[in-house]
C-alpha cells in the first residue's frame, strides 16, 4: 500500500520568508502527486500537480513542488511567505495499482509570522 | 465550484445514536469517496463509490457504511455512533481524468458525545 511522509506537522515562517515543505512517498510505480491547502473551517482545494513531463510543477498562489523520483519526493516551496498562505497543507499520492485513489500525508499546518 | 454540498454541516449527538451524512454532487460524477480528518492522520478514506450501487470499503471503515441509490447522492451511516468517531467528515468527488484528482466538498463536523 502506499503512504506518504509529511516532515514536521507544523511550520512557522516569516513573512518574506521561504516556505519548504516536504513529502516522501512510498510507490512500486511512478505516481501521481498532488499538494492541497486547506483554509479554516473549508475543505481541501488542489495547489498543484504532478501527472506526466516536466518535473517542476507551477501552482496558485505563487507554490511549486518538483517530482525527484530518485529521492521519492515531491517537496513544496514558495519563494516568499504571505500572511495569506497560513493553513494546513497536504501532499497525495495516487495509487494507479489501486483505482487511483488519493492516499494522504498528515498535513502540515504553516503560521507565518509578521 | 465542483457542485458538492454536505449536510449537515455541524452536528453534535450522542454515543448509540444512528447519524447520516449527506453528499450532494451537480456534477454527474462517476466516483465519490467519505474521508475523515483527524489531527495527525490527514485524511483516511472511509468508503468510495464507482456508481449507483456500487461501493467499496476504504482503509477505515469499520463502524461505518454507505450508500448510493442516485448518481447525485452518497450516504454515510453510523449506525451507532461512537466517541472514536467524532470527526471531520469530507465528501469528495473524482475528476473525469485518470489521475485521481478529487474535488471537496466543505466537511461536516460530527461531535460524539
Amino acid at each position: 500500500a502506499q503512504s506518504v511522509t509529511q516532515l514536521g506537522s507544523h511550520v512557522s515562517v516569516s513573512e518574506g520568508a521561504l516556505v519548504l515543505l516536504r513529502c516522501n512517498y512510498s510507490s512500486s510505480v511512478p505516481p501521481y502527486l498532488f499538494w492541497y491547502v486547506q483554509y479554516p473551517n473549508q475543505g481541501l482545494q488542489l495547489l498543484l500537480k504532478y501527472t506526466t513531463g516536466a518535473t517542476l510543477v507551477k501552482g496558485i498562489n505563487g507554490f511549486e513542488a518538483e517530482f525527484k523520483k530518485s529521492e521519492t519526493s515531491f517537496h513544496l516551496t514558495k519563494p516568499s511567505a504571505h500572511m495569506s498562505d497560513a493553513a494546513e497543507y497536504f501532499c497525495a499520492v495516487s495509487d494507479q495499482a489501486a483505482g487511483n485513489k488519493l492516499t494522504f500525508g498528515g498535513g502540515t499546518r504553516v503560521l507565518v509570522k509578521p | 465550484d465542483a457542485g458538492i454540498t454536505q449536510s449537515p454541516r455541524h452536528k453534535v449527538t450522542e454515543t448509540g445514536t444512528p447519524v447520516t451524512l449527506r453528499c450532494h454532487q451537480t456534477e454527474n460524477h462517476r466516483y465519490m469517496y467519505w474521508y475523515r480528518q483527524d489531527p495527525g492522520h490527514g485524511l483516511r478514506l472511509i468508503h468510495y463509490s464507482y456508481g449507483v450501487k456500487d461501493t467499496d470499503k476504504g482503509e477505515v471503515s469499520d463502524g461505518y457504511s454507505v450508500s448510493r441509490s442516485k448518481t447525485e447522492d452518497f450516504l454515510l451511516t453510523l449506525e451507532s455512533a461512537t466517541s472514536s468517531q467524532t470527526s471531520v467528515y469530507f465528501c469528495a468527488i473524482r475528476d473525469r481524468g485518470n489521475t485521481g484528482e478529487l474535488f471537496f466538498g466543505e466537511g461536516s463536523r460530527l461531535t460524539v458525545l
